[in-house]
């Protein structure tokens, strides 16, 4: 199975800082890369789907970059609305297989 | 608008068999490139992949959990059904389902809704 290594496990930031997780996959998943904002006692929120599409109704603050193993998430101009975990996630094809990262907690300094 | 809600016992025993169900609204489960999922959460940990059911009734599930994992859908019903077999302490978690709507086949698989949650303990 594909394995997905978040980075970093935390972090702390200013209010208008920009900020930047990184999730590495154990082999070529191409672009098959998703993110997600989860807040405390909530349930997982789709932000950027397919390493760099931005869903629908999701500030553009938030951004994904990446192919192959490598990929990017960024918040360009952090807002104290921002404080959560956020998960990136990978998909297989053929059979279909999700696996998640680790998270990123983000707080605010 | 698409809502899913998980049901469920909030607490099991050990060696006992977990069925939950993901009754859900805004779309069928017979349209073609619907699928439901069944992601997990211990507490305070990171979210991990159980299984998924596609309109076609195709089921896959997790590598390391697939021999006590059954997911089944009713369609009329607009439920989607997972059964645990063996449950342990371990497998404490908040369990939730999510919709995938792969609208072309060359779509990816993307948790774009999904329910509340539901806490399961597994104690004695």
């Amino acid at each position: 199975d594909i394995q997905m290594t978040q980075s970093p496990s935390s972090l702390s930031a200013s209010v208008g800082d920009r900020v930047t997780i990184t999730c590495q996959a154990s082999q070529d998943i191409s672009n098959y890369l998703n993110w997600y904002q989860q807040k405390p006692g909530k349930a997982p929120k789709l932000l950027i789907y397919d390493a760099s599409n931005l869903e629908t109704g999701v500030p553009s603050r938030f951004s994904g970059s990446g192919s192959g193993t490598d990929f990017t998430f960024t918040i360009s101009s952090l807002q104290p609305e921002d404080i959560a975990t956020y998960y990136c996630q990978q998909y297989d094809n053929l059979p279909p297989r999700l696996t998640f990262g680790g998270g990123t907690k983000v707080e605010i300094k | 608008q698409v809502t899913l809600r998980e049901s469920g016992p909030a607490l099991v025993k050990p060696t006992q068999t977990l069925t939950l169900t993901c009754t859900f609204s805004g779309f069928s489960l017979s349209t073609s490139g619907m699928c439901v999922s069944w992601i997990r959460q211990p507490p305070g940990k990171a979210l991990e992949w159980l299984a998924l059911i596609d309109w076609d009734d195709d089921k896959y599930y997790s590598t390391s959990l697939k021999t006590r994992l059954t997911i089944s859908k009713d369609t009329s019903k607009n439920q989607v059904v997972l059964t645990m077999t063996n449950m342990d302490p371990v497998d404490t978690a908040t369990y939730y389902c999510a919709r995938i709507h792969r609208a072309d086949p060359r779509d990816g698989y993307i948790l774009d809704y999904w329910g509340q949650g539901t806490l399961v303990t597994v104690s004695s």
